[in-house]
């Protein structure tokens, strides 16, 4: 089993779709988990921070479920714009400060 | 605020030479790490430093790589000799370290891409 794992897609939604992915990760030491958002070419950039209770920023929602291991990552309203690749990120155990990556989930909205 | 930098951008270079990477990370921030990305994959750590020392560098392959950070501000990744599996995106990052969990979130330069020919 891969440390953290995620759907490669693509997943392909219209305009105003909403689309969720998970993603599972294999420590159950894990404490810290992070979204990164990462365009063609580009540098990964920060999403959002994953935390126990849940968090919202806007169209974007991530929840932790602690009892099987994963993540998830909901946008509401997909825009053209949030066609990317989005990175699920867990500590590897707890304080370690050990970032492991997936190997993301491609999203394409379509017009 | 300015971001991480990362020099240089490309860099062609062929098969048995060196090559070097630079960083500077974004200012007050004490943790740096330096990541391999292949394309489709996910980054994947090289090494992390906190300030001037080397705190994990188990996934660095030290026959030919190599790295530092004097004075815990900017950093230096090496290849030598580069081979053509080396051929990826050397990204540098750079976060404010420890708790709380905001101060894990980490920052990437535009990375450099190496192609070994």
């Amino acid at each position: 089993r891969k440390e953290v794992e995620q759907d490669p897609g693509p997943f392909n939604v219209p305009e105003g779709a909403t689309v969720a992915f998970n993603c599972t990760y294999s420590n159950s030491a894990s404490q810290s988990f992070f979204w990164y958002r990462q365009d063609c070419r580009k540098e990964p950039k920060l999403l959002m921070s994953v935390y126990s209770s849940g968090n919202e920023d806007g169209r974007f929602t991530a929840q932790l479920n602690r009892a099987s291991q994963y993540i998830s990552l909901l946008i509401r309203d997909s825009k053209l714009s949030d066609s990317a690749t989005y990175l699920c990120v867990a500590e590897w155990g707890s304080g370690t400060y050990k970032y492991i990556f997936g190997t993301g989930t491609r999203l394409k909205v379509l017009a | 605020e300015a971001g991480v930098v990362q020099s240089p951008r490309y860099k062609i270079i062929e098969k048995k030479q060196p090559v070097a990477f630079w960083c500077n990370p974004i200012s007050g921030h004490n943790t740096l790490y330096w990541y391999l990305q292949n394309l489709g994959q996910g980054p994947e750590l090289l090494i992390r430093y906190e300030n001037e020392e080397a705190v994990d560098d188990s996934q660095l392959p030290k026959d030919r790589f190599s790295a530092e950070r004097l004075k815990g501000v900017d950093s230096t990744l090496k290849i030598q000799p580069a081979e053509l599996g080396d051929s990826a995106v050397y990204l540098c990052a750079s976060s404010r370290g420890a708790n709380p969990i905001s101060y894990n979130e980490q920052f990437f330069g535009p990375g450099t891409r190496l192609t070994v020919l």
